[in-house]
């Protein structure tokens, strides 16, 4: 089976722009989840989707949305850039939930200027 | 709160050496799983506790799950620079939350 994958692998954007990054999960797997990872704040959990819809969230503003489409594949997206949220935002499939075991992708680097 | 602690933060080893880090909270876990994070890549599923006292092993790893089901603890045995990376552990609520990792580095 292929893993989970992620794209653009890395992204540099300026404040105020807003990035949409892409996640497709493991075949089957239908729920998606989205942590974003700092040297400072470590991984964070930001959101789950599952059959289309967000089940869960984190402790993020709401600049920070996502969606998933009937095939499983899954968006985030960031407005209104600013710096602090240059990180690595891991996606991670599972065939339950959020709880469950996480295949994490590679991730996308986003720098943000 | 729901922060998982864990300890150290850093463990710097000679290969060879073994390699012990801890997963505290403050609220009892109904489980636990430890992911490992190699260098520039991402989180690697290893193994999930759940029972009072569970003790696994995976070949040099040891993982164990405290009586009280509030701490856990990863003991890595004969260390190899294959070891290299951060360790979390991450608690199980609605969601996971990650503990805080222990980042390993092995000298040859």
């Amino acid at each position: 089976k292929a893993g989970v994958t992620q794209t653009p692998r890395y992204l540099i954007k300026t404040r105020g722009q807003q990035v949409t990054l892409s996640c497709s999960p493991i075949s089957g797997h239908r729920s998606v989840s989205w942590y974003q990872q700092t040297p400072g704040q470590g991984l964070q959990f930001l959101f789950e989707y599952f059959s289309e819809t967000q089940r869960n969230k984190g402790n993020f503003p709401g600049r920070f949305s996502g969606r998933q489409f009937s095939n499983s594949r899954s968006e985030m997206n960031v407005s209104t850039l600013e710096l602090g949220d240059s990180a690595l935002y891991l996606c991670a499939s599972s065939r339950r939930d959020s709880t469950d075991t996480q295949y994490f992708g590679p991730g996308t680097r986003l720098t943000v200027l | 709160g729901q922060q998982v602690m864990q300890i150290p933060q850093y463990q710097h080893v000679q290969e060879g050496e073994d390699f012990t880090t801890y997963c505290n909270s403050s609220t009892t876990l109904s489980n636990i799983q430890w992911y490992k994070q190699r260098p520039g890549g991402h989180p690697v599923f290893l193994i999930q506790l759940v029972k009072s006292g569970e003790v696994k092993k995976q070949k040099r790893l040891t993982f164990q799950f405290g009586e009280a089901k509030k701490n856990s603890s990863l003991h890595i045995t004969a260390t190899q620079t294959t070891d290299v990376g951060t360790y979390f552990c991450a608690r199980n609520t609605d969601k996971l939350i990650f503990g805080t990792g222990t980042r390993l580095q092995v000298f040859p």
